[in-house]
Order: structure tokens, then C-alpha cells, then sequence
């Protein structure tokens, strides 16, 4: 099984500040890797596949980048609506997802 | 527009069994494939397996091939996820996600179904 290793686990910034994810894999998944953004109380939403595709409709301040075992989540400019937990999932082999990594407003 | 609604919160004792449905809508159920995942409380996502809406074909992860059995109606749209032998550990909210085109992503969710497994 993959394992996927996000990291910080929280990440303490302020509106307007730039964030930086990270999603270590076990063995390289290539480009087969997604984001998602999960709110409170909702289901995961879609960002990016394919390590750096953005989905319709998602703004383009989230950019994901990466291949191989090292990929970057980057949302540019925090809105508040983006203080949410995001993870990380591959589909190389099986379906795994990373622990999650939590943005909370400092 | 695509909707994924699946059914109410469910209590149940160990070693019972719960069926939780997802009824899709606003597209062709069977052009896309269907994933199950669950989320324990406070934890994150697991994958439970995946069903082909067209023939019906499935595919279970390692840790619930023993104990989850998907299916679906294509008369209805609607697709199913069966787990047996519940223990406490189980207790998690249930998501139906569809694939984004046989690309094993997920791009739309049910609203998820509370499964409570408690003696």
C-alpha cells in the first residue's frame, strides 16, 4: 500500500498569506495524484488531479505541482473561505489518501 | 446538475449489517463509475472499493473485501454499499463519489451517511 505523508498537520496563516502543502509519497505515484478541500460538516470537494489539473470552477489561486513521491498544494493568496483541511490522494496503485493537513486562521 | 443523495443516518449493534443507498441524478448513471468512502470521526479518508453503474462489476480494497459487498439498479440510478459483521470501529460517515471519467478521482460526493455501530 501507498502511503501518503501530508505535512504540517496545521498550518497557522492569515488571509492574504500564500500556503504551502505537502504530500510525500511512499514510492513514486507518477502524476496520479489529487486534492481535495473538506470543510466542516461537508464532503471533500475536487481541486486538482492529475498532481497539477485544476478542476472547472476552481479558482486559480490553488496550483498543485509534483511528480514521482513529492508533490505542493499552493494556495496564493488565502481568502477566508479557504481555512478548511485538505488532503491528498493517489490512484497508482489502489486508492490512498494522506492524513490531511489543516489550515486555520492564526 | 449531478446530485449524489443517499440515505438517512443509520444505529446499529455490532455484528449487524447496514445497506446504505446513493441515488444519483442530472447525468447517464451508467457512463460513470461509483467509489465508496468512509471517514471515521475527527479522522480522515478511506477508500472502500469501487462499482461499474453499467455491468456491475466491483472492486473491494484489501481491508473490506471480506465484509462489503456494492451494487446497484440501473432502473433506479441507484447504488448500494453493504457491510457486514459491524464492529465499533465502523462507525464513520459513509460518501458515495463519482469517478471523473474511469480516472479513479472523485468529482462529485454524496452528502454522506452517519453509521453509528454501538452495543
Amino acid at each position: 500500500e501507498i502511503v501518503l505523508t501530508q505535512s504540517p498537520a496545521t498550518l497557522s496563516l492569515s488571509p492574504g498569506e500564500r500556503a504551502t502543502l505537502s504530500c510525500r509519497a511512499s514510492q513514486s505515484v507518477s502524476t496520479y495524484l489529487a486534492w481535495y478541500q473538506q470543510k466542516p460538516g461537508q464532503a471533500p470537494r475536487l481541486l486538482i488531479y492529475d498532481a497539477s489539473k485544476r478542476t472547472t470552477g476552481i479558482p486559480a489561486r490553488f496550483s498543485g505541482s509534483g511528480s514521482g513521491t513529492d508533490f505542493t498544494l499552493t494556495i496564493t493568496s488565502l481568502e477566508p473561505e479557504d481555512f478548511a483541511v485538505y488532503y491528498c490522494q493517489q490512484r497508482s496503485n489502489w486508492l490512498t489518501f494522506g492524513g490531511g493537513t489543516k489550515v486555520e486562521i492564526k | 446538475q449531478v446530485q449524489l443523495v443517499q440515505s438517512g443516518a443509520e444505529v446499529k449493534k455490532p455484528g449487524a449489517s447496514v445497506k446504505v443507498s446513493c441515488k444519483a441524478s442530472g447525468y447517464t448513471f451508467t457512463n460513470y463509475y461509483m467509489h465508496w468512502v468512509r471517514q471515521a470521526p475527527g479522522q480522515g479518508l478511506e477508500w472502500m472499493g469501487i462499482i461499474n453503474p453499467s455491468g456491475g462489476s466491483t472492486s473491494y480494497a484489501q481491508k473490506f473485501k471480506d465484509r462489503v459487498t456494492m451494487t446497484k439498479d440501473a432502473s433506479t440510478s441507484t447504488v448500494y454499499m453493504e457491510l457486514r459483521s459491524l464492529r465499533s470501529e465502523d462507525t464513520a460517515v459513509y460518501y458515495c463519489a463519482r469517478d471523473i471519467a474511469v480516472a479513479y478521482y472523485f468529482d462529485y460526493w454524496g452528502q454522506g451517511t452517519l453509521v453509528t455501530v454501538s452495543s
